[in-house]
This record gives C-alpha cells, structure tokens and sequence, in this order.
C-alpha cells in the first residue's frame, strides 16, 4: 500500500546534539510537511516542501532544518536540540497545494523526540 | 487568517452512547475541512473531509459531520460509540494557496464501559 513512513517511531538524543528524522512516501505526491506536536496540544506546521521549493513558516525556529533530496524523501534537522523541542514530530504529504476532488493529506505514524 | 475551536477539550461518554464533538471555524475565504482521529503514539488519520457539495459527509468507523456555513460549524457524530473510538480528535481547515493545515486543539474522546 502507497504510504508515508517515518523512521524511526521513538528517538532519544542528548541536549545538544544534532539529530536528524526521516519520512518517506510512495504516493509520488508533490507536497511534503512536517508538523511538531507538543504533549496535549495540536500539530503545529513547521515547513513544507512543494517539490524543491521550501516554504519555512514565519514562527519556526532557526533551530529547525529541512532537506528534500528527491520526491520521496524529506528529513528535519534539529540543530541543537534543547528540552522544549521534546515533542512528535508528524510528516505529511499531499498530491499538491491547490484542490481537487482527491484533495487531502497523508500522515505518517510520527516519531516522538526525548531529549535528554 | 483563520482559526478553529474545538469547544470540549474532553468527551466522556458511555458505550453505545451518541456523542457529537464540536468545531467552529473563522475564515475569510472558503473552506475545506477535516477531521482527523489520532490514537496514542501514533499519526493522525483522515475520518472525514468536506470540500464541496452535499453539507453532510460520511466517513470512516461510523463518523459523519455536517457543514453550517451560516453557523461556521462542522460538528462531528456518531449514533453509538465503541471502546475503541476512544482517541483524540481533532478538527482541521485549510488555509491560503497552500492549503496548509490549521488544527483545532483537539477533543480527547473517552468511552466508559
């Protein structure tokens, strides 16, 4: 089945330390996002990817990073984490950016970030 | 800009009961929304979305929501709950040429034995 993986589903990594989460998709679609999401509260757009053309949001943190080598891969680089970026990181995935009838976006099961 | 507000932050109900989560969204421009169920530790995934046309939009497990356009409102239900709708729900609208996502700050739904 055509989906969106992230790998790896659970990651700890030490203050400071540079880390690096992966998502990939079979879908071929054209668009791909991350969200954080902090405990009890709503995934917040970070970036998104339309093809090469990155898309930072005005509030993301410099701290954060995003790569997208080829249509299915995009990873988000955490320079250096600190204690606040704990958090589940969500990718996504849409065939585009305008509407349609097949309008809609495809999740990944997220990887939850430990920063300790 | 636009917002949405989900106006329980938590749900119980008991099995076999109906329950409606509520959303209400400010925007602009037209619309489309969604809801989405996350279950713990994991993504979300897709329940239901309204793009156009018939206001009432049936989706997966059950789950139906209605647009109100005069009410700004797009209120998810469900006739008779399971254990296993226990989850987190959130709903979503999109937003500008990108069509980005903008979530609601979700409804933790619990079903009671």
């Amino acid at each position: 089945d055509a989906m969106v993986i992230q790998n790896p589903r659970y990651q700890v990594t030490q203050f400071g330390k540079p880390v690096t989460l992966s998502c990939s998709q079979t879908l071929n679609h054209n668009v791909m996002y991350w969200y954080q999401q902090k405990s009890s509260q709503a995934p917040k757009l970070l970036f998104h990817y339309y093809d090469k053309d990155f898309n930072n949001e005005a509030d993301t943190p410099d701290n954060f990073q995003s790569r997208r080598p080829n249509t299915s891969f995009c990873f988000l680089d955490i320079r250096s984490p600190g204690l606040g970026d704990a958090a589940m990181y969500l990718c996504a995935t849409s065939r585009d950016l305008g509407g349609g009838t097949n309008y809609g976006y495809t999740f990944g099961s997220g990887t939850r970030l430990t920063v300790v | 800009a636009q917002s949405v507000t989900q106006l329980d932050s938590q749900v119980p109900v008991f099995e076999e009961a109906p329950v409606e989560l509520r959303c209400n969204y400010s925007s602009s421009v037209s619309v489309y929304l969604f809801w989405y169920v996350q279950y713990p530790n994991q993504g979300l995934q897709l329940l239901l979305k309204y793009l156009s046309g018939s206001t009432l939009v049936k989706g997966i497990n059950g789950f139906e929501a209605e647009f109100n356009k005069s009410q700004t409102s797009f209120h998810l239900r469900k006739p008779s709950v399971h254990i296993s709708d226990t989850a987190e729900y959130f709903c979503a609208v999109s937003r500008g040429s990108a069509r980005q996502l903008t979530f609601g700050s979700g409804t933790q739904l619990t079903v009671l034995p």
